[in-house]
């Protein structure tokens, strides 16, 4: 199965500051079709969670433009440019590129 | 508006079996592979099951192969999780989600708790 590796598991972040979330796989998310699918989601405690990054780069209807994805291969990472108090919860990557599907095991991005 | 509902969660002893569903509306439902990720108290994400839009493919995490089982009915816009041989470290929300490459719907999550 791929594993996928994130770091760091815990973020404080100060208010207005950027924040940074890697995500490394343990083989290349290129599929057969020329995707790569690589994706990120939010989960607010007490809620289900929400995709907010697509096939590695593409924002979802609605998500702030401070989020950002970027990568190839098996490397990536979410970047968020000013973390606000809304951002607070456990960010998630995973792949949908290799059976069976895998996720990330969470970030936990908090305001110090 | 996309909806998706999931039911059937409860209580469970370990052995025993139960079937989660998850009624969708909003969206062609047939043109759209399904899944299931779990996600045990204070716990990550978890993906279990997937199944193609049309039906005919279905794919399992090796700690429920063998013992799970994904189906769905088009026409009905439903899908389930037969979950047979229950073990403690079943225990989890179950949620239902839209999409096998890049999932975007999540519903709500039903609790599956498997305790003596």
């Amino acid at each position: 199965d791929v594993v996928l590796t994130q770091s760091p598991l815990s973020l404080p972040v100060t208010l207005g500051q950027p924040a940074s979330i890697s995500c490394r796989s343990s083989q290349s998310l290129v599929s057969s079709d020329g995707s790569t699918y690589l994706n990120w989601f939010q989960q607010r405690p007490g809620q289900s969670p929400r995709r907010l990054i697509y096939k590695v780069s593409n924002r979802d209807s609605g998500v702030p433009d401070r989020f950002s994805g970027s990568g190839s291969g098996t490397d990536f990472t979410l970047k968020i440019s000013r973390v606000e108090a809304e951002d607070v919860g456990v960010y998630y990557c995973m792949q949908g590129t290799h059976w069976p599907r895998t996720f990330g095991q969470g970030t936990k991005v908090e305001i110090k | 508006e996309v909806q998706l509902l999931e039911s059937g969660g409860g209580l469970v002893q370990p052995g025993g079996s139960l079937r989660l569903s998850c009624a969708a509306s909003g969206f062609t439902f047939s043109s759209h592979g399904m899944s299931w990720v779990r996600q045990a108290p204070g716990k990550g994400l978890e993906w279990v099951s997937g199944i193609s839009g049309g039906g005919a493919d279905s794919y399992y995490a090796d700690s429920v192969k063998g013992r799970f089982t994904i189906s769905r009915d088009n026409p009905k816009n439903t899908v389930w999780l037969q979950m047979n041989s229950l073990r403690v470290e079943d225990t989890a929300v179950y949620y239902c989600v839209r999409g096998v490459f890049a999932p975007d719907y999540w519903g709500q999550g039903t609790l599956v708790t498997v305790s003596s």
